[in-house]
């Protein structure tokens, strides 16, 4: 299995700071890494796919970069509403893993 | 707007059978893999398999032996099923959709989750 490293596993900021998540993976993954959002109660939303690309409907402030093994989700002035959980995922070769999530809090 | 909702037991005893299904409303099940991903209490996101359309499918190896997938057209839904369970099968138990995106594919649509525990 390819193993995820996510990190930090929290993080405090403040509107409008900027943050950023790595994630890291145990092999190669070319761009095959996707960014979720998720707030406690609701369906979890994607955000960037394929390392990159911002999911239509994800507000400009959310960006990926990386590729390999090495990923990067920054996140530029954050908003009230993006304090959740973060995951990262890779989607290159099955069974299909999940970083361990990135809790973003005030 | 499609959506999905997951369905069934909330509590199932140890050694018995976990079933849930996936609704899909407002939009069709061609197309795209239907997968199943679990989340046990104060832990990360497990993958536990997918069911493609066609009927094809793909499933954890740390499950295999104990879980089938399977995909409804007829009826918009798609449905796990677990056997042997045990305590550490307690979980919030999601479904999702992925969508092919170029040589990859990503999860654009998921369910709200439904917890179950596994006790006697």
């Amino acid at each position: 299995d390819i193993q995820m490293t996510q990190s930090p596993s929290s993080l405090s900021a403040s509107v409008g700071d900027s943050v950023t998540i790595t994630c890291r993976t145990s092999q190669s993954i070319s761009n095959n890494l996707n960014w979720y959002q998720h707030k406690q109660g609701k369906a979890p939303n994607v955000l960037i796919y394929a390392a990159s690309n911002l999911q239509s409907g994800v507000p400009s402030r959310f960006s990926g970069s990386g590729s390999g093994t090495v990923f990067v989700l920054t996140i530029t002035g954050l908003q009230p509403e993006d304090f959740a959980t973060y995951y990262c995922q890779q989607s290159d070769s099955a069974p299909y893993t999940f970083g361990q999530g990135t809790k973003l809090e005030i | 707007q499609v959506q999905l909702q997951e369905s069934g037991p909330g509590l199932v005893k140890p050694s018995e059978t976990l079933s849930l299904t996936c609704s899909v409303s407002g939009g069709s099940i061609s197309g795209y893999y239907w997968i199943w991903i679990r989340q046990p209490p104060g832990k990360g996101l497990e993958y536990i398999g997918y069911s493609f359309y066609t009927g094809s499918t793909n499933y954890n190896p740390s499950l295999r032996s104990r879980v089938t997938l399977l995909v409804d057209s007829s009826k918009s839904q798609f449905s796990l099923k677990l056997i042997s369970v045990t305590a550490a099968d307690t979980a919030v138990y999601f479904c999702a959709r992925g969508v092919a995106s170029g040589p990859s594919w990503h999860l654009d649509l998921w369910g709200r989750g439904t917890l179950v525990t596994v006790s006697s």
